[in-house]
């Protein structure tokens, strides 16, 4: 789905460096989230946004930032990584209709493969 | 908030036999059950969903049960073919009011041509 962008695809850094990765839509969508995957951990949630001035922690927040800059664009940031942040990271974003009618389908992006040495 | 087991962790079938995907979730309240399929190298794509007002839902060969009672529901894929081979994930949409999705850890499904 190229409405939904990531930046870098892939990444090699150091312990103790600061890395971005960036997110960017097309989609207007009000919802961006960022999640992580580990073999047999699943997708689990890092930080979630539902509006430029709304920004939640998600389940394993812990040595990650964001910053939501606009509508389209949702940044992660890990002001010092370390190795066990090696991982797949997807950024998605959804259009909630309220109500019971209502769904939640995510929109991921392709991933950033990051390593952490 | 939402917690949600699902298995097997890993499924191999043979190619038209029927594969089973099974979940199940924590917050009675839940009402949006998703389920997502991964390929090799690429990013989950939802394939199929079921809401709380609706017992199974069916789109070709794959359909979704869902028991509120026992709090579970499962994929059903037939006549499985090696595309279907993939990661899946199930999902549920918590009550609460962000109204997150929470996934499953996955099953990594192999079919055997």
């Amino acid at each position: 789905d190229a409405d939904v962008t990531q930046t870098p695809r892939n990444r090699i850094t150091k312990t103790g460096k600061r890395i971005m990765l960036e997110c960017s839509q097309t989609k207007g969508h009000d919802r961006m989230y960022w999640y992580r995957q580990d073999p047999g951990l699943g997708l689990r949630l890092i930080y979630y946004s539902f509006d430029v001035k709304d920004i939640n922690k998600g389940e394993i927040s812990d040595g990650y930032s964001v910053s939501r800059q606009a509508q389209a664009k949702f940044s992660l940031s890990l002001e010092s990584a370390i190795p066990n942040q090696t991982a797949l990271y997807f950024c998605a974003t959804s259009d909630l209709a309220r109500g019971m009618a209502s769904t939640d389908t995510q929109y991921f992006g392709p991933g950033t493969r990051l390593t952490v040495l | 908030g939402e917690n949600v087991e699902q298995h097997p962790s890993t499924l191999s079938v043979q190619e038209g036999d029927s594969a089973v995907i099974k979940c199940t979730y924590s917050d009675s309240a839940s009402n949006y059950f998703p389920w997502y399929k991964q390929e090799l190298g690429k990013r989950p794509q939802l394939i199929i969903d079921i809401r709380s007002n609706v017992g199974e839902k069916k789109d070709q060969r794959i359909a979704v049960t869902l028991n509120k009672t026992a709090k579970h529901f499962s994929l059903h894929i037939t006549e499985t073919q090696p595309e279907d081979s993939a990661v899946y994930f199930c999902a549920a949409r918590d009550s609460g009011g962000y109204q997150k999705v929470t996934f499953g850890t996955g099953t990594k499904l192999q079919v055997i041509p």
